[in-house]
């Protein structure tokens, strides 16, 4: 079992939005601003789309965006392009002793 | 340009050992904490171990504390792995990731089965 829970899947048509849920602690997400959101597609490796919760590495596009609430991240896509169909996992750094943990992933299908 | 290259995967027994090598070229690699990220086929992703910049600070998870350690050498620009005590369970591909996961190499395929 996943330390933060996402949805196993999520999907939506062309253009539409969406939006992937990640909850997790006051120990992880609720505690700290270092939530990071990765897009993996199918046998290549992870690709970060955003971190510290709301912000975008260079080359990320702009219909991709991060929010959190509590102890609940959020990854939003607009404008959903067939692209964007692919895993998505969330992680957050944790005071645990585990240091970082992860999400169980979400698979986003564009209808 | 900006580059992990994993190496050190394959097919290894129950109980057998394994040491998995990082290169890092395209950027100073004594300036980042890097990490190593394992994905069982068909599964998440799963954090495995961290080490700071300087070496002096490292985290496992708990599936493979005791087994499992994790080293750099910032002279060679190099992560390892070394994997003692394999499992079935272990099996997987294992990625080494800059930082926060802004660099990712292309993994490596470790499989533990006799």
């Amino acid at each position: 079992q996943s330390a933060l829970t996402q949805p196993a899947s999520v999907s939506g048509s062309p253009g539409q939005s969406i939006t992937i849920s990640c909850t997790g602690t006051s120990s992880d997400v609720g505690g700290y601003n270092y939530v990071s959101w990765y897009q993996q597609h199918p046998g290549k490796a992870p690709k970060l789309m955003i971190y510290d919760v709301s912000n975008r590495p260079s080359g990320v596009s702009n219909r991709f965006s991060g929010s959190k609430s509590g102890n609940t991240a959020s990854l939003t896509i607009s404008g959903l392009q067939a692209e964007d169909e692919a895993d998505y996992y969330c992680s957050s750094y944790t005071s645990s002793s585990t240091f970082w943990v992860f999400g169980g992933g979400t698979k986003l299908t564009v209808l | 340009q900006v580059q992990l290259v994993e190496s050190g995967g394959g097919l290894v027994k129950p109980g057998g050992s394994l040491r998995l090598s990082c290169a890092a070229s395209g950027f100073t690699f004594s300036d980042y904490y890097m990490s190593w990220i394992r994905q069982a086929p068909g599964k998440g992703l799963e954090w495995v171990s961290y080490i700071s910049s300087s070496g002096s600070t490292i985290y496992y998870a708990d599936s493979v504390k005791g087994r499992f350690t994790i080293s750099r050498d910032n002279a060679k620009n190099s992560l390892y792995l070394q994997m003692n005590s394999l499992r079935a369970e272990d099996t997987a591909v294992y990625y080494c990731a800059r930082s926060v996961g802004d660099v990712w190499g292309q993994g490596t395929t470790v499989t533990v089965s006799s």
